[in-house]
Order: C-alpha cells, then sequence, then structure tokens
C-alpha cells in the first residue's frame, strides 16, 4: 500500500531533550516536506526536500533539522526541544514539488 | 509578504444544508489545492485546479477557481456527516513554489 509512515504517534518529552521524527514513504517521491499544524494557524511549512542530499528551509525552520540521505526517508530532528515546539507535525510527500501531497498520519509532540 | 486567507474559520450547518469556503489570495496562483482532514485525521488531497475560470465536481463537491486566479471556493452541497472536517486551500509561493495555505475552514454539523 502507497503511504508515508510518521513515527511516533504521540511524543511526549522534556526541554533540551534530543529527538527525532521519522518519515518514510514507498513511493519513490522525489519531494518530501515537514508541516507543524497549530490551531488557527493552518498547516506551515519547516523543512522541505526536492531530492536526495538536497534540502531548504521553510516559513519556520529555527529549532529544526532535516536531513535526506535516502530518497525514502526524511527525519525530523528537534536537537534542543523547547515548549513552543509542542505542536501536531506531519510529513509529506509528493512525486514532485506542487504535484499533490500524500500525508503521514501525525506526530503529536508535547515538550514539558 | 504573500498571504492565502481562507474564510469562514469556522461553519456550522444542518445536516442538508449547504456548505462554502472561500479562499482568497493576495497574488495571483498558478494553481490551488484543497484538502480535507478529518478530526483526528491527515489532510487527503481532494482536487487540483489550474485553470482560469475552472470549475470541477465530485459528486456534492463543486470547486471553482476564480477568473483572476487569485480565489476559489469549494461548495458542499447537502451536507452529510462524513463531511465533517477542515478543508484546506493551498497554493504556490511566488518566491520558491512552495505552497502556502490557508487557515481552513471547519464544517461542523449541528446536532
Amino acid at each position: 500500500e502507497a503511504q508515508v509512515t510518521q513515527n511516533p504517534r504521540y511524543l511526549i518529552t522534556v526541554t533540551g531533550k534530543k529527538l527525532t521524527v521519522t518519515c518514510s514513504q514507498n513511493m519513490n517521491h522525489e519531494y518530501m516536506s515537514w508541516y507543524r499544524q497549530d490551531p488557527g494557524l493552518g498547516l506551515r511549512q519547516i523543512y522541505y526536500s526536492m531530492n536526495v542530499e538536497v534540502t531548504d528551509k521553510g516559513d519556520v525552520p529555527e529549532g529544526y533539522k532535516v536531513s535526506r540521505k535516502e530518497k525514502r526517508n526524511f527525519p525530523l530532528i528537534l536537537e534542543s526541544p523547547s515548549p513552543n515546539q509542542t505542536s501536531l507535525y506531519f510529513c509529506a510527500s509528493s512525486l514532485e514539488r506542487n504535484e499533490k501531497l500524500f500525508f503521514g498520519s501525525g506526530t503529536q509532540l508535547s515538550v514539558l | 509578504g504573500q498571504q492565502v486567507m481562507q474564510i469562514p474559520q469556522y461553519q456550522h450547518v444542518q445536516e442538508g444544508e449547504d456548505f462554502t469556503t472561500y479562499c482568497n489570495s493576495s497574488t495571483t496562483l498558478s494553481n490551488i489545492q484543497w484538502y480535507k482532514q478529518r478530526p483526528g485525521g491527515h489532510p487527503v488531497f481532494l482536487i487540483q485546479l489550474v485553470k482560469s475560470g475552472e470549475v470541477k465536481k465530485q459528486k456534492r463537491l463543486t470547486f471553482q477557481f476564480g477568473e483572476a486566479k487569485k480565489n476559489s471556493s469549494l461548495h458542499i452541497t447537502a451536507t452529510q456527516t462524513t463531511d465533517v472536517g477542515t478543508y484546506f486551500c493551498a497554493g504556490p509561493r511566488d518566491s520558491n513554489y512552495q505552497l502556502i495555505w490557508g487557515a481552513g475552514t471547519k464544517l461542523i454539523i449541528k446536532p
């Protein structure tokens, strides 16, 4: 089944403790992206990747890192999480930029 | 900066009533996409509109793209409980072609 797999689904952590949210797609998509969703603000892009080893900042990249070493994987790293990074995170992929996006199931992160 | 505004933020309807959400961009868009997010779920692609004045239908859903390609609407006829969720529009940003999203319209069916 074609899908974007995101883990974990829920995560509670404390300020400053490094964490990684994994994202993997099995559709051979070139393009991948991370979003955060906060009430009333819609989806805001954190980082995106047009292809392997090509990543770029979105609208709200501060406090986040990403890597794209393989085509299928696009992990999101929070080196030192802070409470303002408490949010719902989505990974998404598409065949190419601006094609329809396929989203993962989301990760609800709480930073205490 | 470039913005995509979506209204209303919420709409409460009785089952069977119609629902409409509007999306307005500060700049001309090359295309616009619509997504639906069910409560507790993830956004799911509905449609992409590309042409000026384009109208597309999916069963009870009608999507329009304005003549100036700066606005779009989604209209649902005779809402059902399965329509509950938040509807988002998104269009490519001029500077880097990344999608910029409206804040969404939440459709709530009154009990």
